[in-house]
């Protein structure tokens, strides 16, 4: 079993809905990040956060440390979100490595249609 | 602030060829890391650099790949003899931790 598990995979979109990507993971962590990666590679740090909730944009995370559970929303959606969306946790010590022990999930592919 | 260069974007080898890859990270970083992402995966650890020593390498990184940090400045990941399973796309992020990772465009090397 992943130590981070997203869901889903796949997710197909009209322009203007309410997106909801969800992350679950299984270890002890110090933060958990979600990345937004476009067509050809380029990873986009948009939030770090340890607990609660973020804001930044049209763009919500939520983290739940007791049921190890995380949430990033999207609200307005638009077809330039569409995109490659990576849950990814900070657990020193984890099969991550380094000082951070970053461990990614698998992404979530978004396309959101016109 | 310029961002975390790699360089080149793309390279296509054949197998048993050596190739160099190389990463200029965000100047004031003092952490430097290494991914390698297959084709619908998350990015797996490679090997993390904290100035320029290396303090942790995955065991997915073979006697065949090497990386330095020479000076704590820019990074190089060398591959020899490679193999068609070496095909992915090879990401450097740096940070100034606890900052969240700064990430490049990454490498798409391809063995032929």
């Amino acid at each position: 079993k992943n130590e981070v598990e997203q869901s889903p995979q796949n997710l197909t979109a009209q322009e203007g809905e309410f997106i909801t990507i969800n992350c679950s993971y299984s270890v002890g962590i110090s933060a958990l990040h979600w990345l937004q990666q476009h067509p050809g590679g380029g990873i986009v740090s948009l939030f770090m956060l340890s607990s609660g909730k973020k804001k930044h944009g049209r763009l919500i995370a939520t983290i739940n440390i007791q049921e190890k559970h995380s949430s990033l929303h999207i609200t307005a959606s638009h077809p330039r979100d569409s995109a490659v969306y990576i849950c990814a946790v900070s657990s020193p010590g984890g099969s991550g490595g380094g000082a951070d022990g970053l461990t990614f999930g698998k992404g979530t592919h978004l396309i959101i249609q016109p | 602030d310029t961002g975390v260069s790699q360089n080149p974007r793309h390279k296509i080898t054949k197998r048993g060829q050596n190739v160099t890859f190389r990463c200029d990270p965000i100047s004031e970083h003092n952490r430097l890391y290494w991914y390698r992402q297959t084709l619908g995966q998350g990015p797996e650890f490679l090997t993390y650099f904290q100035n320029e020593a290396q303090l942790e390498k995955s065991r997915l990184l073979s006697d065949r790949f090497s990386a330095e940090r020479p000076k704590g400045s820019f990074s190089t990941l060398e591959i020899q003899r490679t193999e068609q399973g070496d095909s992915a796309m090879y990401l450097c992020a740096s940070s100034l931790s606890p900052s969240p990772l700064h990430f490049g465009n990454g490498t798409r090397l391809t063995v032929t």
